[in-house]
């Protein structure tokens, strides 16, 4: 069962364009979701995060987009620039006692000089 | 201040064999977990622990799969009897306080 779905699978954007990466999620027990950047051979770092309780988050080039009632968050990244090509991941953290993340598939970005 | 280190990097194993993948949290950070990621997917939790405890397993198989976290060393993840299905990259993440999770490199199993 997968609980957060990831969409598009993967993106190609120009240089200076605007990525948007979409997710959504069924567990109302999450509370904290993060994005994460990924780059072959190398572990997901994280690259921003929001709570249910914020609307939007930004962060540099970064925003989350966040619709409590819909279940619904994106990322955006402005300005897209060929160093941002990688995977980039959400997730979602529930609540207590673990706390571990559900990832999304993943989308792979390009950005075309 | 090292971030997480995980080793080896790579590991080959032929069907049958043993694997034990080691991770060193960051000084300070006493809560692991392990993730598994196949080609083109996403990471999927496989356990979390705490010193000398596990305390989440749902996302590890039942059989041929255990994980520790000694007092003293890394935690290991270990695979008995390897297949070629558990050809992945395992990744280990640490936090302080379950959140904030800082990811290491990964160790890339293949089965041959």
């Amino acid at each position: 069962q997968q609980q957060v779905k990831q969409s598009p699978q993967s993106l190609i954007v120009q240089k200076g364009g605007i990525s948007i990466i979409n997710c959504a999620y069924e567990n109302t027990a999450f509370d904290y979701f993060p994005w994460y950047q990924q780059f072959p051979g190398k572990g997901p770092a994280l690259l921003i995060a929001i709570r249910p309780d914020v609307s939007e988050k930004k962060e540099g080039r970064f925003t989350i987009s966040f619709n409590k009632s819909a279940k619904q968050f994106s990322l955006h990244i402005m300005d897209s620039q060929p160093g941002d090509s990688a995977t980039y991941f959400c997730a979602a953290v529930q609540r207590a006692p673990a706390r571990q993340l559900t990832f999304g598939s993943g989308t792979q970005l390009t950005v075309l000089p | 201040n090292a971030g997480v280190m995980q080793n080896p990097r790579h590991l080959v194993r032929r069907r049958g064999q043993e694997a034990r993948l080691r991770c060193s949290p960051m000084k300070g950070h006493s809560h692991v977990y392990w993730y598994r990621q196949l080609p083109e997917e996403g990471l999927k939790f496989m356990v979390y622990l705490q010193k000398e405890n596990i305390i989440d397993e749902s996302g590890m198989p039942k059989e041929r799969f255990s994980a520790e976290f000694p007092k003293e060393g890394p935690s290991i993840l270990r695979i008995q009897q390897v297949v070629r299905g558990d050809s992945a990259a395992y990744f280990c993440a640490s936090s302080p306080d379950r959140s904030g999770y800082t990811f290491g490199s990964g160790t890339r199993l293949t089965v041959v």
